[in-house]
């Protein structure tokens, strides 16, 4: 099975500049997360979904970052305007169903760099 | 609420050595407990998980980890480690029906000298 899959996998734009993140999960995984991993604060998770609903967006660290789910295979996180700050390894991962039992699948990341 | 602590930030074992990387989890009820690894430049990696039954849970690439409620800590092991091993590594706790989040530790970063 095709594990999830993160796209690009390096991202380096200027500050100021709108930046899309994209995720496709695991088929049939309900829940999908977005994380974020930096030396500083570790991995952060940002807002999850359940069958394409925000259900706890309270990671999210400003007005500037969104994420949506159009569909049960793809989701996105957005970023405008970026800032240096930004610059992270950033993942999604997906999981089955429901109850915090079960493991989550990570992407290989994107890597932002905000210059 | 639920949390994880490593105390560990980083260790350095000589290969071939046995290795032990300590994490303790503090929740209300009974856990769901988990590591994974992240070698350089990808994702984090289900190495093992606990769920219920049997308190030491064995893994892939070797590991092993044991649940000690007494203690609220799920160490992971290995008998002996290989170069290959050298990753980070993340003990996280999820919260059972109605959580749905995994909390992760802020992980431990392995060295493997030769």
């Amino acid at each position: 099975d095709a594990g999830v899959i993160q796209s690009p996998r390096h991202e380096v734009t200027e500050m100021g500049q709108e930046v899309t993140l994209r995720c496709k999960p695991i088929s049939g995984h309900d829940y999908l997360f977005w994380y974020r991993q930096t030396m500083m604060r570790g991995l952060e998770l940002l807002i999850y979904f359940n069958n394409n609903v925000p259900i706890d967006d309270s990671g999210m660290p400003e007005d500037r970052f969104s994420a949506k789910m159009p569909n049960a295979s793809f989701s996105t996180l957005k970023i405008q305007p970026s800032e240096p700050r930004d610059s992270a390894v950033y993942f999604c991962a997906s999981s089955r169903a429901t109850g915090g039992n079960q493991p989550q699948h990570f992407g290989d990341g994107t890597r932002l760099s905000i210059l | 609420a639920q949390s994880v602590t490593q105390p560990d930030i980083h260790i350095t074992v000589s290969e071939g050595a046995s290795l032990e990387l300590r994490c303790n989890y503090s929740y209300g009820a009974t856990p769901y407990l988990f590591w994974y690894v992240q070698s350089p430049g990808q994702g984090l990696q289900l190495l093992l998980k606990y769920f219920s039954g049997d308190t030491l849970v064995q893994g892939i690439k070797g590991f092993e980890a044991e649940f000690k409620r007494s203690q609220s800590s799920f160490n992971l092991r290995k008998p002996s480690v290989h170069w290959s091993d050298a990753a980070e590594y993340f003990c996280a706790v999820g919260g059972g029906t109605g959580a749905n989040n995994l909390f992760f530790g802020t992980g431990t970063r392995l060295t493997v000298i030769p």
